[in-house]
């Protein structure tokens, strides 16, 4: 079965300071990788996401992602964080043959000013 | 504005009194779902929907109930809703069952179970 793994319940950093969050999956077959954000109060945005390809991802808001199938992670990285990242991180994996996705129980980033 | 609506917001009730929560997307998606958010657990699907009048269940369908007469709407019911059903629900939508097609949430709704 599928699972994903999120091994930080709450980070806190330093604004202007990098970030990784971390994820780690258990999937049988090619995953579908995904990461999420849920800023206070709102529902989840989709910030990257992994098929195939170049193992590293960019998405929105200057985030990236890295897929190490060795490792079996897909961790999120930011170069220097702002305060407006404050929020829940989800980690998300779904595959084609399966209709569901899914999530770990995410990660809480609070920014320090 | 593409989007996915939910209503209300926010709920409190009490044990065993029936309630809904609608869920409507503008986008003609033919796949939606529920989610249920708990600390810790993050997001765990409750029952989804390919299309009309097609729905089976996710994770934790217990004590849920799901209807998709329209393309647009998906309402959540709880029948004789209980206190271990406190939580945040997401609903979602995209535009077939393909994963790899983006999904859209709702805002949550927040409901309180006494």
């Amino acid at each position: 079965a599928q699972s994903v793994t999120q091994p930080d319940i709450h980070i806190t950093v330093s604004e202007g300071a990098s970030l990784e969050l971390r994820c780690n999956y258990s999937y049988g077959a090619t995953p579908y990788l995904f990461w999420y954000v849920q800023s206070p109060g709102q529902g989840l945005q989709l910030l990257l996401k992994y098929f195939s390809g170049d193992t590293l991802v960019q998405g929105i808001k200057g985030f990236e992602a890295e897929f190490k199938r060795s490792q079996s992670s897909f961790n999120l990285r930011k170069p220097s964080v702002h305060w407006s990242d404050a929020a829940e991180y989800f980690c998300a994996v779904g595959s084609y043959n399966n209709n569901d996705m899914r999530f770990g129980a995410g990660t809480r980033l609070t920014v320090k000013p | 504005e593409a989007q996915v609506t939910q209503n209300p917001r926010y709920l409190i009730t009490v044990t065993g009194k029936k309630l809904t929560v609608t869920c409507s997307q503008n986008m003609n998606h033919e796949y939606m779902s529920w989610y249920r958010q708990d600390p810790g657990l993050g997001l765990r699907q409750i029952y989804y929907s390919m299309n009309v009048e097609v729905t089976d269940k996710g994770d934790v369908p217990e004590g849920y109930k799901v209807s998709r007469k329209e393309k647009r709407n998906f309402p959540l019911i709880l029948e004789s809703p209980s206190p271990n059903q406190t939580s945040l629900y997401f609903c979602a939508s995209r535009m077939d069952r393909g994963v790899h097609n983006e999904q859209f949430f709702g805002p949550g709704t927040r409901l309180t179970v006494l």
